[in-house]
This record gives C-alpha cells, structure tokens and sequence, in this order.
C-alpha cells in the first residue's frame, strides 16, 4: 500500500459526459501528478501540483482540467468524454518536487466510456 | 527532451534464471533514471532508481541496474528470477530541463515466470 488513494476504482460512463477522479496523496506529501495509461499512448504524464499550485503540464487535453486543494488532495476533471478516453488513470505523490523524490503511485481509476 | 526505450515489450525466463530487462534513455542533460513494477490490477511501484553517485544501484525484491553513461543504458537484473517476478516492468526518467519533475515512462516489458 503507498498511501496514496483514489476514488472511484472503476468508472463507466457514456460519450459526452464528464467526470471527476479523486486523489489523496500520502500524508506530507505537497505534490501530486496525473498519469494515463492506455494501450495505444502507453503511461503518460498529464499534470502536477505543489502545494496548490500547478507546476506542470504534460500531454493533457483541453477538455481535462485538475486542481490541488488547500487539503492536498486532488481532482482531474474529464469533460465531453470519448472512447478514446477510456484508461487507467494513475495518481502519484511526493515530499516535494524535486528530480530524484520518489513518486508514490495510486492503485489508479478505470475510466470506460462507452 | 528525455526519452526512454525499453526493449523487448515481452520476456520469458525460467524460474531460476537470470532476469534481463533492457532499458535505453536519450537526455542532453545527465538524467535521473527509475525502474517501476506494476502487479496486475495494481498502481506502480518502485524498484530503485538512479540520481548521483554510484553506478549501480540496488533495489528492492533483489533487483538491481546499473547506470552506463557510455552506452546511455540503465538495464534491470536479477540472478534468479522467482514466480512472483512476473509483472510489467516500466524504466522511467525525470524531466529535467524545464524543471519539473514528472515522469517520462517507456513502454514497459512483460515479465514471465517459467515454472
């Protein structure tokens, strides 16, 4: 168990419609990534957060948004959802946000669009 | 930007065996090179990674790599591959040069275990 946890494990849902995935990073950590993996992209970094603020962006759609809260944890946000879409979605957290902090990886949410 | 190739998406060994995973990284800057292990229906784990100092590096359930700057190469071994080895294994390095430190992740390489 990492200690980062994210909720929901599965999600299904339609063509269109939006969605939001929850993470809770391990206790102390002030960063939190998103990844996606998918069997076509393979994993991919999507975005990071230190201690509220965004401090990276990868290879996220414009129909994806994700906030850090005051708490730490945080929420990516899906919109007008297509099958391509469908993945699994990795939380990671760390201490900080340094090149060699380990990243602490979630059990991850399945996201099918049907 | 960096960019990692694992080579061989599948590899088959014998219980007992030696485990090879290969692992290549392409980086203008010296890199910071991870292994991760993914059990199935499970999130990433680390095994070990590389930042400074000594070449070869240890990691957890026996593993190790070793950095070679020369042939740009971070391959994962372990002398003798046990049944609960088999897992998708995936080498990582950080970006670097805009500061940021999420991950660029290779394609990964199916392990399985021979009984």
């Amino acid at each position: 168990d990492s200690g980062v946890t994210q909720t929901p494990k599965h999600l299904i849902t339609a063509t269109g419609q939006r969605v939001t995935l929850r993470c809770s990073p391990r206790s102390g950590d002030l960063s939190v990534y998103w990844y996606q993996q998918s069997l076509d992209q393979g994993l991919q970094f999507l975005i990071q957060y230190y201690n509220g603020e965004e401090r990276a962006k990868g290879n996220i759609l414009e129909r994806f948004s994700a906030q850090q809260f005051p708490d730490l944890h945080s929420e990516l946000n899906l919109s007008s959802l297509e099958l391509g879409d469908s993945a699994l979605y990795f939380c990671a957290s760390s201490l900080r946000q340094g090149y060699t902090d380990t990243q602490y990886f979630g059990p991850g949410t399945r996201l099918t669009v049907l | 930007a960096q960019s990692v190739t694992q080579l061989g998406s599948h590899v088959s060994v014998s219980e007992g065996a030696l485990v090879l995973l290969r692992c290549n990284y392409s980086s203008s800057v010296p890199p910071y090179l991870f292994w991760y292990v993914q059990y199935p229906n499970q999130g990433l784990q680390l095994l070990l990674k590389y930042t400074t100092g000594a070449t070869l590096v240890k990691g957890i359930n026996g593993f190790e790599a070793e950095f070679k700057k020369s042939e740009t190469s971070f391959h994962l071994t372990k002398p003798s591959a046990h049944m609960s080895d088999a897992a998708e294994y995936f080498c990582a390095v950080s970006e670097l040069v805009t500061g940021a430190n999420n991950l660029f992740f290779g394609t990964g390489t199916r392990l399985t275990v021979i009984p």
